[in-house]
């Protein structure tokens, strides 16, 4: 398997533009995470889904963030409009959950968001 | 909600020395999974360990070694011997098993000197 991708690996936008992250999580694993990672704030949980279901999105921090998991394959992370403070590293991640068990997290390469 | 401190923001040792990097915990649930994770210069995001709140045996991998204390609500990390290479960012994270939501720690630089 090649692992959690994201998509893009770099990105610059003007403020006030749309930003849309993707990911596409590890075949068979049914729970996904969107982290943003900081200086200032470290590793934030912003929304995670169990089986394509959002679970809970408190993390998020305001409404011009949303997330979507259409299918197992497939989720994003979207900031519309988009601000010079939505700077960062956002990861995705997949794990597997069942039973109460919660296996660990596989993270992608990130996504470098720059707005200028 | 769960909480992970890590108290140590920064540490930093000369290569061949030990260095133990703590973790203390906060949870209701009786049932809960510890990690730790290792982010290199890089970037990228590696998976080191998973514990579950059952187990408090040690483990030991090559100069790795992870201490589980429930009495103390602590999992700490001990490097043996470190290497340049070890230097990185360590975060610790847990996730209660009633929920998926894995948080983390504000995580701790290491730097490895020669």
């Amino acid at each position: 398997d090649a692992g959690v991708i994201q998509s893009p690996r770099h990105e610059v936008t003007e403020m006030g533009q749309e930003v849309t992250l993707r990911c596409k999580p590890i075949s068979g694993h049914n729970s996904l995470f969107w982290y943003r990672q900081t200086m200032m704030r470290g590793l934030e949980l912003l929304i995670y889904f169990n089986n394509n279901v959002p679970i809970d999105d408190s993390g998020m921090p305001e409404d011009r963030f949303s997330a979507k998991m259409p299918n197992a394959s497939f989720s994003t992370l979207k900031i519309q409009p988009s601000e010079p403070r939505d700077s960062a590293v956002y990861f995705c991640a997949s794990s597997f959950k069942q039973g109460g068990v919660n296996t660990e997290a596989f993270f992608g390469q990130g996504t470098r968001l720059t707005v200028v | 909600a769960q909480k992970v401190t890590q108290a140590q923001t920064e540490i930093s040792v000369v290569e061949k020395e030990d260095v133990t990097l703590d973790c203390v915990y906060e949870t209701r649930d009786t049932t809960y999974y510890l990690f730790w994770y290792k982010q290199p210069p890089s970037g990228e995001l590696v998976f080191l360990i998973r514990r579950n709140s059952f187990d408090e045996q040690n483990e030991i991998s090559g100069r790795y070694s992870w201490n589980f204390q429930k009495s103390t609500s602590s999992f700490n990390f001990t490097i043996t011997a470190s290497q340049v290479v070890d230097s990185a960012v360590y975060f610790c994270a847990l996730s209660e098993a009633r929920n998926n939501d894995m948080r983390f720690g504000a995580g701790t630089r290491l730097t490895v000197k020669p």
